[in-house]
């Protein structure tokens, strides 16, 4: 079936660094991808979306990559900081919107 | 502005209870969502209603668990008889077309 995956489960950084947490998905007909963030007994916040006719994607210190060949997504975010340690989902949505998540990544920032 | 609030945040439930649990969407959103997220993992998909239409309910894990939104807006997840295997916390997300924006969750633990 359809799948989302992350590279890495959990990631540490210094404080000031970029980050960069990847994702791979297996439905090449996915069309929408959204990048969540999730802090410990919270729901998850929206971070940034990008459609299929699109690359890349810039919002306030985060971008999103998006390579459709592999079919793969990134998060870049830049110059960490402490309130950014958190879990990060990628979403992709399967046409009926209902969303398919990955794992998560577990973003941790030493300060 | 006010986001999607989910009610109560926690419920204990012992074995073979019923439950109920609410979801106050944004006002205006048509879709709502219901996810389930297991621990250490990303929200999997329950059911999905468009207004008060059911559009979709392939999550749903089995007959035990129903959902209802009648009126268009305030939502509930019932789920009868409950397992252990039902512990999760429960998501609700409401979209106004394609960005879903979550809801803080409840979380069942079933005794």
């Amino acid at each position: 079936g359809e799948s989302v995956g992350l590279h890495l489960p959990t990631l540490s950084v210094q404080e000031g660094d970029n980050s960069i947490i990847n994702c791979a998905y297996s439905n090449s007909a996915s069309d929408y991808f959204i990048w969540y963030k999730q802090e410990s007994g919270k729901g998850p916040q929206f971070i940034i979306d990008i459609r299929s006719n699109m690359d890349k994607r810039q919002g306030q210190r985060v971008t999103v990559l998006l390579n459709k060949t592999v079919k793969h997504l990134s998060l870049q975010i830049a110059a960490t900081q402490p309130g950014d340690s958190a879990v990060y989902f990628c979403a992709t949505d399967n046409q009926g919107g209902k969303l398919i998540f990955g794992q998560g990544t577990e973003l941790s920032v030493k300060p | 502005g006010a986001g999607v609030s989910q009610s109560p945040r926690y419920k204990v439930a012992k074995r073979g209870q019923d439950v109920a649990l609410r979801c106050d969407p944004i006002s205006g959103h048509v879709s709502l969502f219901w996810y389930q997220q297991a621990l250490g993992q990303g929200p999997e998909f329950l059911t999905y209603f468009q207004n008060e239409a059911q559009l979709d309910k392939s999550g749903l894990p089995s007959d035990r668990f129903f959902a209802e939104r009648p009126e268009g807006s305030v939502s509930t997840l019932k789920i009868q008889r409950t397992q252990q295997e039902d512990s999760a916390v429960y998501l609700c997300a409401s979209s106004p077309r394609d960005t879903q924006y979550f809801g803080p969750g409840t979380r069942l633990t079933v005794l």
